[in-house]
């Protein structure tokens, strides 16, 4: 089966900029969830959605990123106005829900780069 | 929320020895515990993991143990190989919500 798939690969942008991140899970998968990785440390859940409501978006800063998952399938992360601290690899994951396994796969990511 | 910690954060072994890697948590109805690799550029992959009823799992050279008791679990890789070496990482999770620990690089020596 095909894996999570993300775009682009690798961004630089200048701080106060906006950027996006697309994130197509597994076919499928009713779960999708975004990450944040800065360099050195463990991945961090910055939103979980079910299909294409919102399950946890605790660790969202919001007043500078959204995301949503419109329809379901795909979602878009955004960062508007970025800060040099978003500088990091935002990875998406997918797993199935209901399923037996919790397993999450994840996507190659986007390393963010925040000049 | 859930809050994992993970020693060490560096670990360097002669090629054929074991690894250990160890893990707290801190909420007691965290009830899956998986282990990613994750391989320099490269995306996270489960590597092995394992469920709050059960105490130990193991993998050919792979195993992992859970004290519930005392909320923490670990990683062994016996026989370690060179391609063994990348950033491992313990999580936790309540249901499908996973905390991470920071990591743990692991190089093996030849």
């Amino acid at each position: 089966e095909a894996g999570v798939a993300q775009s682009p690969r690798y961004k630089i942008i200048e701080k106060r900029q906006s950027v996006a991140f697309w994130c197509n899970p597994i076919s499928g998968h009713a779960t999708l969830y975004w990450y944040q990785q800065i360099l050195g440390q463990g991945p961090k859940l910055l939103i979980q959605f079910q299909n294409n409501g919102v399950v946890d978006d605790s660790q969202l800063p919001k007043d500078r990123f959204s995301a949503e998952r419109l329809k379901g399938v795909d979602s878009t992360l955004k960062i508007q106005p970025a800060k040099l601290e978003d500088s990091a690899v935002y990875l998406c994951a997918s797993t199935p829900f209901g399923a037996h396994s919790y397993e999450q796969y994840f996507g190659p990511g986007t390393r963010l780069t925040v000049t | 929320g859930e809050n994992v910690e993970q020693h060490p954060s560096t670990l360097s072994v002669q090629e054929g020895d074991s690894a250990v890697i160890k893990c707290t948590y801190s909420d007691s109805a965290s009830n899956y515990f998986p282990w990613y690799k994750q391989e320099l550029g490269k995306r996270p992959q489960l590597i092995i993991d394992i469920r709050s009823n059960v105490g130990e799992k193991k993998d050919q050279r792979i195993a992992v143990t859970l004290n519930k008791t005392a909320k923490h679990f670990s990683l062994h890789i016996t026989e370690t190989q060179p391609e063994d070496s990348a950033v491992y990482f313990c999580a936790a999770s309540i249901g499908y919500k996973l905390s991470f620990g920071a990591g743990t690089t692991v190089t093996v020596r030849a």
